[in-house]
């Protein structure tokens, strides 16, 4: 059983356009991630949610907008493509409330917006 | 502000070399999190180590090892007898308890391991 999947694993776009992408866990985990990971592979987290409530939001657009309509379900929808959003998204979780615990990632999805 | 630095971007040995990835990390917190993460050519980010400010025993696991030294602020790891399987990117990540949720990836090494 996969215990973070995404879908879709990949996503090509042009801009302007409104996607999402879809996240789930079935570990039983109180806290769901969003990652962007740049071409050069930096890594930074986007959102946090214990719970469904919101607990990290960086500094992202508001173009980006997740939503968990449970404990087991992260989505992100992003607004109005740019191609600057051209990169590969990575949802994760952990148990717990907070950032300590050990993070188990999805596949990913790479989306390239032409 | 918290940070975390990688200085090597890319590494390369011929197999059975052991290897040694720097971290290096800056936190204004007492307590706070050390991981590594290993991220392979098929692209998913594997979990390897979690290791709290309290414990700065070494540990080790097979061939991986982690060197955590407080006093100079960095956590490293060693690759013994490297295989061509190691070969992937690692990146160094921090989590301060103190000052909300924050979680800090390092720009990643990218390791090479040679036939």
């Amino acid at each position: 059983d996969t215990a973070v999947s995404q879908t879709p694993k990949y996503l090509v776009t042009q801009m302007g356009n409104d996607k999402s992408i879809k996240c789930e866990q079935n570990l039983g985990h109180d806290t769901m991630y969003w990652y962007k990971q740049d071409s050069k592979k930096f890594l930074k987290i986007m959102f946090s949610y214990n719970n469904k409530e919101l607990i990290i939001n960086e500094t992202v657009p508001n173009r980006f907008s997740p939503k968990s309509p449970d404990k087991a379900h992260l989505n992100l929808h992003i607004n109005s493509l740019e191609l600057g959003d051209s990169a590969v998204y990575f949802c994760a979780s952990s148990q717990g409330w907070d950032t300590q615990g050990e993070q188990y990632f999805g596949p990913g999805t790479r989306l390239t917006v032409t | 502000a918290q940070k975390v630095t990688q200085a090597q971007t890319e590494i390369s040995v011929v197999e059975k070399e052991d290897v040694t990835l720097d971290c290096v990390y800056e936190t204004r917190d007492t307590t706070y999190y050390l991981f590594w993460y290993k991220q392979p050519p098929s692209g998913e980010l594997v979990f390897l180590i979690r290791r709290n400010s309290f414990d700065e025993q070494n540990e080790i696991s097979g061939r991986y090892s982690w060197n955590f030294q407080k006093s100079t602020s960095s956590f490293n790891f060693t690759i013994t007898a490297s295989q061509v399987v190691d070969s992937a990117v690692y990146f160094c990540a921090l989590s301060e308890a103190d000052y909300g949720q924050n979680f800090v990836f390092g720009p990643g090494t990218r390791l090479s391991v040679l036939p």
